[in-house]
């Protein structure tokens, strides 16, 4: 099945650039997330990417999907104290008769005033 | 509206108690979904329904019961919980099952003593 794998923990400082990086092993995944989870709250859905692509901009920010590499990254432009949290990498893994989101394990950024 | 509501926010019970959690969305999605999420980890697929009715069930213990009573709202009783059922326990939707977005709401934080 198919496995998602991120580094546990980023510091940044404030008004830097973040990437937060991200494997996967199913090159058949269609649809690549990022999701931000701030402490004790839900999961909010940041941005995507359908596997066709290989960069999407929203804002402050940047999705880069490496196929060859099963490898994808989100760079985070001036980031803000406001952006801490934990990220997590999900992939979109059509299985059979169901379709499932597998999430990474989370990044964890700290952002340093 | 575009939210996923789930109450409780918090839910202490002791191992011999029954509760719910409840579910709530309005955005006309038809698949509904329940997470399970240990601290410092990655939620987990529990239970799916399309259309009302149950499509996917992760292998859970049957002290989990999910119910859906129509479109809007999906349910998850608890009866003779263990104190690792501890977790954050996240519901979300989207449009149809294996839909690509998927709206998560705030989760209930559960505490079984």
């Amino acid at each position: 099945g198919e496995d998602v794998e991120q580094s546990l923990f980023l510091s940044v400082r404030e008004g830097d650039s973040s990437v937060i990086n991200c494997t996967y092993t199913d090159s058949s995944s269609t649809y690549l997330y990022w999701y931000k989870q701030e402490p004790g709250a839900g999961l909010q859905l940041l941005t995507y990417i359908f596997s066709n692509m290989d960069m999407k901009q929203d804002q402050r920010l940047t999705v880069l999907l490496n196929k060859k590499d099963k490898h994808l990254s989100l760079r985070i432009a001036d980031t803000q104290t406001g952006d801490s949290a934990i990220y997590f990498c999900a992939a979109l893994n059509r299985g059979g008769a169901t379709n499932k989101l597998i999430f990474g394990t989370g990044t964890l950024l700290a952002v340093q005033p | 509206d575009t939210e996923v509501t789930q109450t409780p926010k918090h839910l202490v019970m002791g191992m011999t108690n029954k509760k719910s959690l409840k579910c709530e969305q309005h955005m006309g999605h038809r698949a509904m979904y329940w997470y399970k999420q240990k601290a410092k980890k990655p939620p987990e697929l529990m239970f799916v329904y399309s259309y009302e009715k149950l499509s996917i069930n992760e292998s859970v213990p049957s002290r989990f019961s999910p119910e859906c009573p129509n479109s809007s709202l999906l349910n998850l009783h608890l009866h003779a919980l263990q104190p690792e059922d501890s977790a954050l326990y996240l519901c979300a939707s989207s449009q149809l099952e294996g839909a690509h977005e998927q709206f998560f709401g705030p989760g209930t934080r559960l505490t079984v003593l």
